[in-house]
């Protein structure tokens, strides 16, 4: 659990700021995941990463962007935050795509106000 | 679209009985069905999880089943103790890519 990462770890914020969730991993992953996670809805997918430089939509993409130039970092982007972002994010990761397991990160607790 | 269905949203058990989380799904395709337990405040981590060519997996008290043709799935604890309290969650992996589809989440709360 200790090789995937992220930061900051509690984030307040103000609406229609910029906020950049980090994610981090050791272990060569070639999948990544971006999850929010609010009560009554479970973990919701926001963008996933099939490796360096190819990502794509999830079940919930609006208003954020992801990034990830380099296998290790898989940053989550939020370009104007609104009231609505205010949640749990987990980042995670899978090795293959014929594996399926995914290993969470400590998760982001961020506040819009 | 894909989804997951997964009920009770919460149980209450006493400590030693029995809980069984039940789980649907509907993409046919889906080959790959894990649970994950996630203690307050904490991570979502892996419990046990089973595939689609298999009808039932083991490990110590907990188990899981699997029925492809009614597109079901269900978590089995057994003997249960306080430290089982927390929310399950049971996921589908989409046949045609690397996504989970989670379910809504089970309070288990194991009564001492």
């Amino acid at each position: 659990d200790a090789g995937i990462t992220q930061s900051p770890r509690y984030k307040i914020t103000e609406t229609g700021r910029q906020v950049t969730l980090m994610c981090h991993q050791t272990w060569s992953h070639s999948y990544m995941f971006w999850y929010r996670q609010d009560l009554g809805h479970g973990l919701r997918l926001i963008y996933y990463s099939a490796a360096a430089d190819i990502t794509d939509k999830g079940e919930v993409p609006d208003g954020y962007v992801v990034s990830r130039s380099k296998t290790e970092n898989f940053p989550l982007t939020l370009e104007s935050a609104t009231r609505s972002q205010t949640s749990v994010y987990f980042c995670a990761s899978s090795e293959r795509a014929d594996q399926g397991t995914q290993y969470f990160g400590p998760g982001t607790r961020l506040t819009v106000l | 679209g894909e989804n997951v269905e997964q009920h009770p949203s919460t149980l209450s058990v006493q400590e030693g009985d029995s809980a069984v989380i039940k789980c649907t799904y509907s993409d046919s395709a889906s080959n790959y069905f894990p649970w994950y337990k996630q203690e307050l405040g904490k991570r979502p981590q892996l419990i046990i999880d089973i595939r689609s060519n298999v009808g039932e997996k083991k490990d110590q008290r907990i188990a899981v089943t699997l029925n492809k043709t009614a597109k079901h799935f269900s978590l089995h604890i057994t003997e249960t103790q306080p430290e089982d309290s927390a929310v399950y969650f049971c996921a589908a992996r989409s046949g045609a890519t690397n996504k989970l589809i989670f379910g809504t989440g089970t309070l288990l709360a194991v009564q001492p």
